[in-house]
């Protein structure tokens, strides 16, 4: 039933390891995205593929690459982990539909902590 | 670009009381605005929409009107209850989407019994 999902919950690691979060959405979405929330609470898009293809990169440092392999997800890789990376990430999908794309779905949220 | 801009909290009432969490944005072209909230340890759900001036978007007794004169989408609800505590973000949506949601920095709303 879960509608967009993530995987793992929480992560601990230390600096300078290389991680993974998946993300997985039934939706039938054709649009997805990757948010970072840092702990004072803001919400920033990092990512957003559409078709598996990306169409936004904000301001985020190359160790950060998302990986589409088809429509129903998109994990992100983190390498070499810095203690600012620790936050939680979360994963959204939307359907583009007459010129607009719809209401982003978000997922329960990873909370990554650098230690 | 893109901003918004909301009230921060945290925010405390009393069950039953009227609230309001205010929020302006400024944007290009004529944007979506959506109401999402995130419950302690949870992700974001959303709470309401509207995509065109005078809309109202309404939802659990929540309601929020896209003023475009005002540049402005104020959440209200009549009557809030304890469950109602939780983090609330005002976001817009632009160019379709395809920027992504920009978000206020959140309202964190207290509700004592």
């Amino acid at each position: 039933d879960t509608a967009v999902s993530q995987t793992p919950k929480y992560l601990v690691t230390q600096m300078g390891n290389d991680k993974s979060i998946k993300c997985e959405q039934n939706l039938g979405h054709d649009t997805m995205y990757w948010y970072k929330q840092d702990s004072k609470k803001f919400l920033k898009i990092m990512f957003s593929y559409n078709n598996k293809e990306l169409i936004i990169n904000e301001t985020v440092p190359n160790r950060f690459s998302p990986k589409s392999p088809d429509k129903a997800h998109l994990n992100l890789h983190i390498n070499s982990l810095e203690l600012g990376d620790s936050a939680v990430y979360f994963c959204a999908s939307s359907q583009f539909s007459g010129g607009a794309r719809e209401t982003q779905y978000f997922g329960p949220g990873t909370r990554l902590l650098v230690l | 670009g893109n901003s918004v801009t909301q009230m921060e909290g945290p925010v405390t009432l009393s069950e039953e009381a009227f609230l309001t969490i205010n929020c302006t944005y400024t944007a290009t072209g004529y944007p979506s605005l959506f109401w999402y909230v995130q419950y302690p340890g949870e992700g974001l759900q959303l709470l309401l929409k509207a995509t065109k001036a005078d809309d109202k978007g309404s939802n659990k007794g929540f309601e929020a009107t896209y003023r475009k004169e005002t540049t402005s989408f104020h959440l209200e609800k009549g009557s809030v209850q304890v469950s109602d505590s939780a983090v609330y973000f005002c976001a817009l949506s632009s160019r379709g989407g395809a920027d992504g949601l920009t978000f206020g920095k959140g309202t964190h709303l207290i509700i004592q019994p």
